[in-house]
């Protein structure tokens, strides 16, 4: 199985800052089309997880710009640009390449400095 | 409008078997890069990623648990099965299903349900 790392795996932030995640993978998630097989999610406590970010860097439908997925091959990143109150939760990600298992990260817990 | 819904029983003894079913609608299963999956998580820790289903009948399972899961689909009722054998008090946890597309693998989800194993 691939395995993801996520870090740091708490990270405390005020709001209005910036908050950065990064995501590493065993493997490459480069497909052959050029597409790089990578979810985020954010999951606010006592909720379902939410898709944020699908292929690396492309924003689900209704996520803020200032949710920006960035990265390729094995290596990548979740920016929240200013974070605000209701940012704050664990973010996964998740691999999604299709011909294999899928895994997700430990989780970073986003919170309040 | 999408939906998914885990449905099961609340309890389980250990050794036994756990038969949980995802019951969707808004989206068919038969559809060309659809998928379904089932993902964990025991209280307070993070998500782990069970077992998918393709459209295409393809299935994939967790590495470490592949000897105790079997996902299945059944187009006619819109459902998902998974069934996992052997039960330990180590797979309490809420167990969640979502819907995948060719670029993603968790679009929608359920609301989660949560099974405890204790004799």
């Amino acid at each position: 199985d691939i395995v993801m790392t996520q870090s740091p795996l708490s990270l405390p932030v005020t709001p209005g800052e910036a908050a950065s995640i990064s995501c590493r993978s065993s493997q490459s998630l480069r497909h052959a089309n050029g597409q790089d097989y990578l979810d985020w999610y954010l999951q606010r406590p006592g909720q379902s997880p939410q898709l944020l970010i699908y292929l690396g860097s492309t924003r689900a439908s209704g996520v803020p710009d200032r949710f920006r997925g960035s990265g390729s091959g094995t290596n990548f990143t979740l920016k929240i640009t200013r974070v605000e109150a209701e940012d704050f939760g664990v973010y996964y990600c998740l691999h999604t390449l299709q011909t294999l298992s899928n895994t997700f990260g430990q989780g970073t817990r986003l919170d309040i400095k | 409008q999408i939906t998914l819904r885990e449905s099961g029983p609340a309890l389980v003894k250990p050794t036994e078997t756990l038969t949980l079913t995802c019951t969707f609608s808004g989206f068919s299963l038969i559809t060309s890069g659809m998928c379904v999956s089932w993902i964990r998580q025991p209280p307070g820790r993070a998500l782990e990623w069970l077992a998918r289903i393709d459209w295409d009948d393809t299935k994939y399972y967790s590495t470490s648990l592949k000897t105790r899961l079997t996902i299945s689909k059944d187009t006619s009722t819109n459902q998902v099965v998974l069934t996992m054998t052997d039960m330990d008090p180590v797979d309490t946890a809420t167990y969640y299903c979502a819907l995948g597309t060719p670029v993603t693998r968790g679009s929608y989800w359920g609301q989660g349900t949560l099974v405890i194993v204790s004799s």
